[in-house]
């Protein structure tokens, strides 16, 4: 069954950086892309970035744009998140989700991780 | 970037009722339009993917309609279980974006 589990997610202080990882299991991870979405306290889903299933790749959204990362390890069924500079505004659950169709960029998500919570206090 | 919208923002609904939850998109995203729901203190799940397509074991009293800007949502029968916050999601045109969501509490 598909699993993916997210890790490295805490309290960081403004302008740090985080690398966020989600473990992937019991599909061909290499043959799909993978997206992040985050969740702030109480608030609705926003989209923040997208890979292609070889890494070629890479799409963000404005508000995180030149400032997070997103990376894959095919050899080790690894999404990565790399986070810098920090701000209070980034606090939330952070989720990988795998996209539904093979070999195409951005999809729908047809699984997500449980979530790891960032924290920026103000 | 294509702004969601979702109607109703809350619905509280009798069980065996039929709820309906629209998304409209602020231009046309032909299909790729996506319903989850959430939840609390859950992960999303996918139920529709493509505007119409049943995600693999979803109860069959969810479907979805709809192409271009404006979307369905449809649960047919309402159960104690379907407590929960759905939100459409395109993936049409980057940035990808998701709709606010709509709770749907039981009465």
């Amino acid at each position: 069954q598909v699993q993916l589990v997210e890790s490295g997610g805490g309290v960081v202080q403004p302008g740090r950086s985080l690398r966020l990882s989600c473990a992937a299991s019991g599909f061909t991870f290499s043959s799909y892309g993978m997206q992040w979405v985050r969740q702030a306290p109480g608030k609705g889903l926003e989209w923040v970035t997208v890979i292609s299933y070889d890494g070629s790749n890479k799409y963000y959204a404005d508000s995180v744009k030149g400032r997070f990362t997103i990376s894959r390890d095919n050899s080790k069924n690894t999404l990565y998140l790399q986070m810098n500079s920090l701000r209070a505004e980034d606090t939330a659950v952070y989720y990988c989700a795998k996209d539904a169709e093979t070999f195409v960029t951005g999809t729908a998500c047809d699984y997500w991780g449980q979530g790891t919570l960032v924290t920026v206090p103000s | 970037e294509i702004v969601l919208t979702q109607s109703p923002d809350f619905q509280s609904v009798t069980p065996k009722e039929k709820v309906t939850i629209t998304c409209r998109a602020s231009q046309s995203i032909g299909s790729s339009l996506h319903w989850y729901q959430q939840k609390p203190d859950q992960s999303p799940k996918l139920l529709i993917k493509y505007a119409s397509q049943s995600f693999s074991g979803v109860p069959s009293r969810f479907s979805g309609s709809g192409s271009g800007t404006d979307f369905t949502l449809t649960i047919n029968s309402l159960e104690v279980e379907d407590a929960a916050t759905y939100y459409c999601h395109q993936s049409s045109s980057l940035p990808f974006t998701f709709g606010p969501g709509t709770k749907v509490d039981i009465k």
